[in-house]
């Protein structure tokens, strides 16, 4: 069975660092490309990032590009989120996804449960 | 960035009722969308992707069609189960986008 479980999540000042993780079984992790996108409270559903299979090529949205770092351990079947200087508009479910593709942008087949970040003081 | 514009916003109906949601694009995307639907606590779900292309396991009600600029998802006899936030995705670039979501509810 396919699954894709993100931890990480929590409350962090302003300006602080969060790292999320993603453990993906199921499914051959390193084949497929993968995704960070997050819901703001109210709003609708936001691109972060996304890395290839290989973990090779990276892409960021404009709104966090410089402050958040995606990356995978393709042993550990893992994701990651770095997340640095962290704002209050950053306040958001951060959804771990799979891709349906290895590389390039694609469709998301497979969603996880998503990881709750708050930026507050 | 290829901006996505769905409409209505949102769209009231009832069970049995043929619902048609939009999706526009600001330039041409070929055949790379996607439709999901989300529900509220839940993980969204793939729907229909390249367009027109039924994801496994959904139900044949659900359609999609376009390609280019425009796009429009089909539900051709809504369900109880329907009622849901609808989200149309484009994947022909970097950064990915999103439509800003089609509520549908119940009339």
């Amino acid at each position: 069975e396919l699954q894709l479980l993100e931890s990480g999540g929590g409350l962090v000042q302003p300006g602080g660092s969060l790292r999320l993780s993603c453990a993906a079984s199921g499914f051959t992790f390193s084949s497929y490309a993968m995704s960070w996108v997050r819901q703001a409270p109210g709003k609708g559903l936001e691109w972060v990032s996304g890395i290839s299979g290989s973990g090779t090529s990276t892409n960021y949205a404009d709104s966090v590009k410089g402050r958040f770092t995606i990356s995978r351990d393709n042993s550990k079947n893992t994701l990651y989120l770095q997340m640095n200087s962290l704002r209050a508009e950053d306040t958001a479910l951060y959804y771990c996804v799979k891709l349906s593709l290895l590389g390039g942008p694609s469709a998301v087949n497979f969603w996880g449960q998503g990881a709750l970040v708050t930026v507050s003081s | 960035d290829i901006q996505m514009t769905q409409s209505p916003s949102s769209v009231s109906a009832s069970v049995g009722d043929r619902v048609t949601i939009t999706c526009r694009a600001s330039q041409g995307i070929s055949s790379w969308l996607a439709w999901y639907q989300h529900k509220p606590g839940k993980a969204p779900k793939l729907l229909i992707y390249s367009a027109s292309s039924l994801h496994s396991g959904v139900p044949s009600r659900f359609s999609g069609s376009g390609s280019g600029t425009d796009f429009t998802l089909t539900i051709s006899s809504l369900q109880p189960e329907d009622f849901a936030t609808y989200y149309c995705q484009q994947a022909n670039s970097f950064p990915i986008t999103f439509g800003q979501g089609t509520r549908l509810e119940n009339k």
